[in-house]
């Protein structure tokens, strides 16, 4: 089983709509949880993180977490053509003696005018 | 955040040699990392680089194949040896901050192609 696991997709949207983009993972002690974005040719950004069970809202994402289910989602809200992009969920995770971050393999979102 | 450099962006190198990767950064760190990114793939952790210490690998990955530098704290190296074709990659590397949860910064990367 993969640590963290996410749809490759395409998954692809009108213009306007909500965007949901879901991850699992398997370290049911892991506390803190990220989305990046990352374009076609540079590197990932970093656009939310949630440590809570429950919705945190920046902007037009939200980001979602139960802890119970393993579960983390990111909605974006009226998606835009420039919200296509791949979508990298990230778990932090403590081994070896160092917090690192678990990436799964990304959603890739198609925002179609 | 932080702002990350990375030199050289890019390069394109013959099989059996080395190179060299750098990663600046404009405000002092604790923890630097160097993750590889192999085409169409995601983010694979290559080390851990905490400064006065050694590099602390990841499975699969070795001192010998990729030495790493952390000479302070805003400054790191990573040098991937002895090249084959299977090295292109992008290299990055991140910092992290531990304003409120220990979120990751990357760099632009560093494009290379093994021929």
């Amino acid at each position: 089983q993969k640590e963290v696991e996410q749809n490759s997709g395409p998954l692809s949207v009108p213009e306007g709509a909500i965007a949901s983009l879901n991850c699992t993972y398997s370290d049911r002690g892991s506390q803190s949880f990220f989305w990046y974005r990352q374009y076609s040719g540079k590197s990932p950004e970093l656009i939310m993180f949630i440590y809570s069970n429950g919705d945190k809202e920046d902007g037009r994402f939200t980001a979602q977490l139960n802890k119970a289910s393993q579960y983390v989602s990111l909605l974006i809200r009226d998606s835009q053509p420039s919200d296509s992009a791949t979508y990298l969920c990230a778990v932090l995770m403590f081994s070896g003696g160092y917090n690192k971050l678990i990436f799964g393999a990304g959603t890739r979102l198609a925002v179609h005018p | 955040s932080a702002v990350i450099s990375q030199k050289p962006s890019r390069d394109i190198c013959q099989r059996g040699t080395s190179l060299t990767i750098q990663c600046q950064v404009d405000s002092q760190v604790t923890m630097m990392f160097w993750y590889r990114q192999q085409p169409g793939q995601s983010l694979t952790l290559i080390a851990t680089a905490n400064q006065g210490s050694e590099a602390t690998y990841e499975s699969g990955f070795v001192i010998d194949k990729f030495p790493i530098s952390r000479p302070n704290l805003t400054f790191s190296t990573l040098t991937v040896s002895n090249m084959s074709p299977e090295d292109s990659s992008i290299y990055l590397c991140s910092v992290e901050t531990r304003k409120s949860s220990y979120e990751q910064y990357f760099g632009p990367g560093t494009r290379l192609t093994v021929t």
